[in-house]
């Protein structure tokens, strides 16, 4: 069974700085997708960004990019120029390739300092 | 286009009792879908369904059903709730497999006492 580890329960960054937030997984697909989602306070879980396995190329949507490393099964997730707004939970989830079920981990809770 | 949307926001149960959480998407999405999120976790699948008249188990389906009648609901059943059903339950769809992302709706806070 696949696994999502995220091993940094908090995280915190000063306004206008920049954070990784970190990100492995187990599994013996070669083809899969991988995502990092936001749940503010609100609990609503917004996508953020989605990473195709079979791509090289990192993802990147405004100021949220990703390293992909696929040989070392990590995923991390990195916000430049950070905000307020860009405090919350982040959660890094695992599908396969044909499925449609998500793999959480536990999640990363980031606060943004003023 | 609302989404997808959950019903109630929250809700406080007696032990033993049962309710049904709503959830309707109106993105005419094949797939659906069930987490539950305990504090301080990630989500878990509970069930899920691929079209109207389909569901299948996730991880954590005991103590819970579901139906799927139609494209645009997909409701859960809690039958004689227990203190450790206390959760958030998000409720997801999307388009069909493959690259198709799943969007969220906000949750419903449940309390089992």
């Amino acid at each position: 069974a696949q696994t999502v580890t995220q091993s940094q329960p908090e995280m915190s960054v000063q306004e206008a700085e920049t954070v990784t937030l970190s990100c492995t997984y187990d599994t013996s697909e070669s083809d899969y997708y991988l995502f990092w989602y936001k749940q503010p306070p609100s609990r609503q879980m917004i996508l953020v960004i989605r990473q195709e396995a079979y791509k090289q190329q990192n993802a990147t949507e405004n100021r949220f990019s990703v390293n992909f490393q696929k040989a070392a099964k990590s995923f991390s997730l990195k916000i430049s120029d950070s905000q307020l707004g860009d405090a919350a939970m982040y959660f890094c989830a695992y599908r396969q390739e044909y499925g449609n079920k998500l793999v959480f981990g536990a999640g990363t809770i980031l606060r943004v300092k003023s | 286009n609302a989404g997808v949307t959950q019903t109630p926001k929250f809700r406080i149960l007696k032990i033993g009792q049962s309710m049904t959480l709503q959830c309707a998407q109106d993105m005419n999405h094949n797939y659906m879908y069930w987490y539950r999120q305990d504090p301080g976790m990630g989500l878990k699948l509970i069930y899920y369904s691929v079209g109207a008249g389909i569901t299948d188990k996730g991880e954590v389906p005991n103590g819970y059903n579901v139906s799927r009648s139609t494209t645009e609901d997909f409701p859960l059943r809690l039958e004689l709730a227990a203190p450790s059903q206390t959760s958030v339950y998000f409720c997801a769809s999307s388009l069909a497999s493959g690259e198709e992302t799943q969007y969220f709706g906000p949750g419903t806070r449940l309390l089992v006492l």
